[in-house]
């Protein structure tokens, strides 16, 4: 398609189980964002791919929390042993190049909702 | 550290009208991108409008058209003859040329009253 893909669009699991989210992003964007929202609130950065640069890390919140992400394709968000903070829409952007050339801008998924019981 | 703030949680206008969402930043940096996004209820982000920091002037879509102030680090959303459709959440974003992170205010909830 011609936008970004996100899947599954809802998730309901219990706690300590382990899930895994999936991003598809638009064909040619070398950037991908990983961004959590809880209800009401703000997108707060988890993860962020370049390329075949080494990925920034410096937003996920625990050891619990991983990110792959193959070439300029598909990426996957994993959580392990899952707790009910971590209920929240997980959403995944890409952009054409990220912040360095270009108008910057991101293309949006329409989110994973994640709930934990 | 950069920081963008938002601080109406929530606004209302009536239909045909004009509102007004404000944002304000702060960076070191002088090159940068200011971007405000829309999530509507079916949760997607799109991009309304976007502002390079070194062009002056004002960027407008249709609209929609902002207040860039650069020296007082403000960035404010200007929606005209507002529509049932503009109801949505609204962020305010910020990135810098030299970096590859966004950030993002915590949003207003607008709401377009018929």
């Amino acid at each position: 398609g011609a936008g970004v893909s996100q899947s599954p669009s809802n998730k309901v699991t219990e706690k300590g189980k382990d899930v895994e989210l999936r991003c598809d992003p638009i064909s040619g964007h070398t950037a991908l964002y990983w961004y959590r929202q809880r209800l009401g609130q703000g997108l707060e950065f988890l993860i962020y791919f370049q390329g075949n640069s080494a990925p920034d890390k410096s937003g996920l919140p625990s050891d619990r929390f991983s990110a792959e992400r193959t070439g300029e394709s598909v990426s996957t968000l994993t959580i392990q042993r899952t707790q009910q903070e971590d209920s929240a829409v997980y959403l995944c952007a890409s952009s054409v190049t990220g912040g360095r050339v270009g108008t910057g801008e991101l293309f949006f998924g329409e989110g994973s909702r994640l709930t934990v019981l | 550290a950069q920081t963008v703030t938002q601080s109406q949680p929530e606004m209302s206008v009536q239909e045909a009208e004009t509102v007004t969402l404000s944002c304000t930043y702060d960076t070191s940096e002088n090159n940068y991108y200011l971007f405000w996004y829309k999530q509507p209820p079916s949760r997607q982000m799109i991009l309304v409008i976007r502002q390079e920091a070194y062009k002056q002037q004002n960027a407008t879509e249709n609209r929609f058209s902002v207040n860039f102030q650069k020296a007082a680090k403000s960035f404010s959303l200007k929606i005209s003859d507002s529509q049932l459709g503009d109801t949505a959440m609204y962020f305010c974003a910020f990135m810098t040329y030299t970096g590859n992170q966004f950030y993002f205010g915590t949003g207003t909830s607008l709401t377009v009253i018929p």
